[in-house]
């Protein structure tokens, strides 16, 4: 079972440059998340989706904006990199009142 | 705004000894998670609770979820260099799927 796949794995942004993340469930959850990690930290929530068509934002969504145009796939893109949004992100979905399934995570560093 | 404060942040211990993980909020879920996360992976279910004074044994770790729905910990007893990693709590309040990450406690268990 793939679960839960998240590229690139690893990326360099300069300061300006915009990129987007993909992400891709094939497990049929309805809910789809993107969290930040920085170092030695907890998880800050991003954005959310219910379900296709619906998202919404979460703790941090400055700077970012995302999609949900199918139940499969969540992609969030980053306008205007800036230093700041240097971070680990996960990508994560459940099935409803239940575990958070996550990928392995995208490495960004901009500089 | 939803908080999710753990304590401590870090914990350093020798193998054998116990220890206690907080997670406090003045919100209150309808649900909180335990998860356990190692270095570059996403994190890991552990434990999900959902009663108000429930109590959920997992081999040597204990979880309990207060009376009020605010808080939780997490005990382990007679830690194992198994155990080092990033504990984290995650909760979500009624009626929402949007679900809040915990500070973290980075846990290293010496041989």
């Amino acid at each position: 079972n793939a679960g839960v796949t998240q590229t690139p794995k690893f990326r360099i942004l300069k300061i300006g440059q915009s990129m987007t993340l993909q992400c891709t469930q094939d497990m049929n959850h309805n809910y789809m998340y993107w969290y930040r990690q920085d170092p030695g930290m907890g998880l800050k929530l991003i954005y959310y989706s219910v379900g296709a068509g619906i998202t919404d934002k979460g703790e941090v969504p400055n700077g970012y904006n995302v999609s949900r145009s199918t139940t499969e796939d969540f992609p969030l893109r980053l306008e205007l990199a800036a230093p700041s949004q240097t971070s680990v992100y996960f990508c994560a979905s459940n099935p409803g009142a239940g575990e958070l399934f996550f990928g392995e995570g995208s490495r960004l560093t901009v500089l | 705004t939803q908080l999710l404060e753990q304590s401590p942040q870090f914990l350093s211990i020798q193998e054998g000894e116990n220890l206690t993980v907080y997670c406090n909020s003045s919100s209150v879920f309808s649900s909180l998670q335990w998860y356990r996360q190692e270095p570059g992976e996403g994190p890991v279910l552990l434990v999900t609770v959902v009663t108000g004074g429930e109590v959920k044994k997992l081999k040597r770790l204990t979880f309990q979820f207060g009376d009020a729905r605010k808080d939780s910990s997490l005990h382990i007893t007679a830690a194992q260099p198994g155990d080092t990693g990033l504990y984290l709590c995650a909760g979500s309040t009624s009626g929402t799927y949007k679900y809040i990450f915990g500070t973290g406690t980075r846990l290293k268990v010496l041989a």
